[in-house]
Parts: C-alpha cells; sequence; structure tokens
C-alpha cells in the first residue's frame, strides 16, 4: 500500500547545530504537508508544499519540495531549545486526497 | 473561532467499560479525522467521515471500536469494552469541505484503561 518514510526517526543536537529530515513517499504526491507536535501537545501544521522542486522558508525552516513529487525535506537553520518537537509529513491518499497518509514522524531534542 | 475542541481531555475507564470520546470540528468544517497515538510512536488514521457518512474505516479495529458524526452535534468515537492496550491518545481533526487539505488537530483524549 501507499507508504510515507522519513528518516531519521530520532535526532539529537547541539542548540544552534542545523537539523534535517526527509520524507519519502511510495508514490507521486499532488501536495505534501508538515506538522510539529511538541511534547505532550497535538500536531500542528507548519506548510502546504504543492509544486514540482517547490522551496518555502518560514524564518529558520526550509522546507523543500522534490522534483518528482515524490520526497521532501525539512531544514531547520541554527536549532532554539523551542524547536524541540516530532516533525511528521504527510500526503494525500491516492484517490482521495482528503485522507492523509503520515510519516512517523522525525523526533527532534535540542541541548542547549 | 474557536479550534477544534475534544472532551474529555483524559478518561480513565476500567477493563470492560466503555469509552465515548467527543469531537466538535472548528466552524465550516465537514470533515473529520480520528487519529490513536502510542506514546514515542507516530499517528494512526482510523477513520475518516463527513457528515453522517463514514469515508473511510480502514484503521478502525473491526470489532468494538465506532464512530459517527450525526448532522446536529459533535463527532463521536465509540470504545466499548475497553482493554488496556486501548490506553493511548486519541486525536481529532477537521477540515473545510473544499481547498486546502490541511488538518486542525483537537488537544486530544488521553485514555488511561486500568
Amino acid at each position: 500500500g501507499q507508504q510515507v518514510m522519513q528518516i531519521p526517526q530520532y535526532q539529537h543536537v547541539q542548540e544552534g547545530e542545523d537539523f534535517t529530515t526527509y520524507c519519502n513517499s511510495s508514490t507521486t504526491l499532488s501536495n505534501i504537508q508538515w506538522y510539529k507536535q511538541r511534547p505532550g501537545g497535538h500536531p500542528v501544521f507548519l506548510i502546504q508544499l504543492v509544486k514540482s522542486g517547490e522551496v518555502k522558508k518560514q524564518k529558520r525552516l526550509t522546507f523543500q519540495f522534490g522534483e518528482a513529487k515524490k520526497n521532501s525535506s525539512l531544514h531547520i537553520t541554527a536549532t532554539q531549545t523551542t524547536d524541540v518537537g516530532t516533525y511528521f509529513c504527510a500526503g494525500p491518499a491516492a484517490g482521495n486526497n482528503r485522507k492523509l497518509i503520515w510519516g512517523l514522524g522525525t523526533s527532534l531534542a535540542v541541548n542547549p | 473561532n474557536a479550534g477544534v475542541m475534544q472532551n474529555p481531555r483524559h478518561l480513565v475507564r476500567r477493563r470492560g467499560q466503555e469509552a465515548r470520546l467527543r469531537c466538535s470540528p472548528m466552524k465550516g468544517h465537514s470533515h473529520v479525522y480520528w487519529y490513536r497515538q502510542l506514546p514515542e510512536e507516530g499517528l494512526k488514521f482510523m477513520v475518516y467521515l463527513q457528515k453522517e457518512n463514514i469515508i473511510d474505516e480502514s484503521g478502525m479495529p473491526k470489532e468494538r471500536f465506532s464512530a459517527e458524526f450525526p448532522k446536529e452535534g459533535p463527532s463521536i468515537l465509540r470504545i466499548q469494552q475497553v482493554v488496556r492496550g486501548d490506553s493511548a491518545a486519541y486525536f481529532c481533526a477537521s477540515s473545510p469541505p473544499a481547498g486546502l487539505d490541511e488538518q486542525f488537530f483537537g488537544p486530544g483524549t488521553r485514555l488511561t484503561v486500568l
């Protein structure tokens, strides 16, 4: 079945270091979404990418959507302790673009 | 504009009891999704509903679990005869009838089965 895979599963960094998480889909996606879940919290939408090769920035966060629309990445520059949490990518299920297929997430820990 | 509301936030049940979790979507949203999350794990899709219809329940166990989204009132996820393995956080999300696929999540219900 359709799958979305994320790596790494966990990442520990020192505050100020960069961080990247990668997302790969088994199928071509019409769009990809990124969410952040803080410890003890609920997922919060960060961004949606739609176009092939699209790059979007939100302050220190850079999101990319691959040319083939099957992979994506989230890069955080100079991490801060407020970046701690789990980052999920998700893409629409084939044939049903309302249901999302989710990656398992990358948990980021930042040492001050 | 209130966000997605879920209640209760915490629910404790003994084995064999019923758990009833409620979700009120954002105003104007007609699509509701239920997810289960175990500690330190990802989101597991359970069911997707529109008003009065179940669209996709492929992630929901065939027994003991049911979901509804009536014309009036909140969406309900019902777990009958709970077992310890049902202990988890249950998140509800909603999205509007058209436009972006972005899902807005509620704060979740933490279910503990003793």
